[in-house]
């Protein structure tokens, strides 16, 4: 079992702030890094697959940066709307085990209009 | 609307009961997974199959048993489960059975077992 620490736990900004959070995952044999999206009662749903030290990936208002030396990828949500409330997982797969995703326990996000 | 459909959404089971959890792609996708959720704790990976053989399986107990009849169909039979075993169970599938694909996931079975 691989340790993936997601932070913080859960997080109210105010609509039209933008926010960030935090991934941290192993730092050796890296192979790739998911982040996903979980409405609450919905499937979760890809965001990003991150699998180059230095990516950066964006979709809309929602961009993502990879670390693999250190360790850690960090989710943006710019301009923070009410739709944008959701938990934020985001999964660690090492060389290892390329089909084992490992999944942090996600980043509640709550934005209130 | 989800490309992966999971039935039933809620299943109350007792614990010498055997039922089946079915999941179904509308993806063309080739690998299909079966996750893990327990109150509080990360999603864990349970099996994974990719063109209807199993590639992974996770020190899953014998209670669970997963079936793959084809590509875009798979069941997770369920017989004597203990309560420990009440989760959300979701289903996903990707492309292929490799880290770069992204997943893509059904809404998910809530068991409980009484």
């Amino acid at each position: 079992i691989l340790n993936v620490e997601q932070s913080p736990q859960s997080l109210h900004v105010q609509e039209g702030d933008s926010t960030n959070f935090t991934c941290s995952f192993p730092s050796s044999n890296f192979y790739a890094l998911h982040w996903y999206r979980w409405e609450t009662a919905k499937s979760p749903e890809a965001l990003f697959v991150m699998t180059l030290n230095g990516d950066e990936k964006k979709k809309g208002r929602i961009s993502a940066t990879l670390n693999t030396k250190e360790g850690y990828s960090y989710l943006y949500i710019k301009g923070s709307q009410p739709e944008d409330s959701a938990t934020y997982l985001c999964a660690f797969l090492s060389q290892t085990g390329a089909n084992n995703l490992f999944f942090g326990t996600g980043t509640r996000l709550t934005v209130i209009p | 609307e989800t490309g992966v459909t999971q039935t039933p959404r809620h299943l109350v089971m007792g614990m010498t009961n055997k039922k089946s959890l079915k999941c179904e792609q509308h993806l063309g996708h080739n690998a299909m997974y079966w996750y893990k959720q327990s109150a509080k704790k990360p999603l864990e990976l349970m099996f994974v199959y990719s063109l209807e053989e199993r590639v992974e399986n996770n020190s899953v107990p014998s209670r669970f048993s997963p079936e793959c009849p084809n590509s875009s169909h798979l069941f997770l039979h369920l017989h004597t489960l203990q309560p420990e075993d009440s989760a959300l169970y979701l289903c996903a599938s990707s492309q292929r059975a490799e880290g770069h694909q992204p997943q893509h996931f059904g809404d998910g079975t809530r068991l409980s077992i009484l």
